[in-house]
């Protein structure tokens, strides 16, 4: 089983639409969560972090749920400029040293 | 400005070569990673290194060496005995639990 999973996609959703993207990860020890975005052939960018609390930046809020082993995002009112791949990233911390571990990405195409 | 410059941008290796990928980092920061992007997959971690003259292997360091000598600089050096070398090469470094990228090296094998 793969640390983190993600659906694929691809996400194909008009301008405008409000769009989830989900993501589990195995490790309990899991110590923080991130959405980075990828445009093709570029690296990863930080998006977001994600807390218990839920977290919202502008169009985009991120949820954790501990107890499940789940990562959500959701983006409101999609733009062009959001087509990209989303990567769902935890941060495990093991015998002194830590690690980003990368899910496969999600990819969204918005169309006009 | 402070960040990670990763050198070349392309890279093209003939099969049984060693080539090396600079990472080098004016941040200041303790540990650095490298890892490796494959299409349609997410990255996997080569190689790391939490301080100067000390690194670990990854999940997936067979065929590739690294070297902490300054703690600039993290190069990575694929070698022949990497059988699908062909990939996007990203390197990080952290502090706490804020991590940067570089933008990579796309090496190909020809």
């Amino acid at each position: 089983r793969k640390e983190v999973e993600q659906d694929p996609g691809p996400f194909n959703v008009p301008e405008g639409a409000t769009v989830a993207f989900n993501c589990t990860y195995s490790n309990s020890a899991s110590q923080s969560f991130f959405w980075y975005r990828q445009d093709c052939r570029k690296e990863p960018k930080l998006l977001m972090s994600v807390y218990s609390s839920g977290n919202e930046d502008g169009r985009f809020t991120a949820q954790l749920n501990r107890a499940s082993q789940y990562i959500s995002l959701l983006i409101r009112d999609s733009k062009l400029s959001d087509s990209a791949t989303y990567l769902c990233v935890v941060n495990m911390v093991s015998t002194g040293f830590q690690k980003l571990v990368f899910g496969t990405g999600t990819r969204l195409l918005v169309s006009p | 400005d402070g960040g990670i410059t990763q050198s070349p941008k392309y890279l093209f290796r003939k099969e049984g070569q060693n080539v090396t990928l600079s990472c080098e980092q004016n941040l200041n920061h303790d540990a650095m990673y490298w890892y490796r992007q494959d299409p349609g997959q997410g990255l996997r971690l080569i190689y790391y290194s939490q301080i100067v003259n000390d690194f670990q292997k990854g999940d997936i360091a067979e065929g590739y060496s690294v070297s902490r000598e300054k703690k600039e600089s993290f190069p990575l050096t694929v070698t022949s005995a990497q059988k699908n070398p062909t990939a996007f090469y990203l390197c990080a470094s952290r502090s706490g639990n804020g991590y940067t990228f570089g933008s990579g090296t796309r090496l190909t094998v020809v």
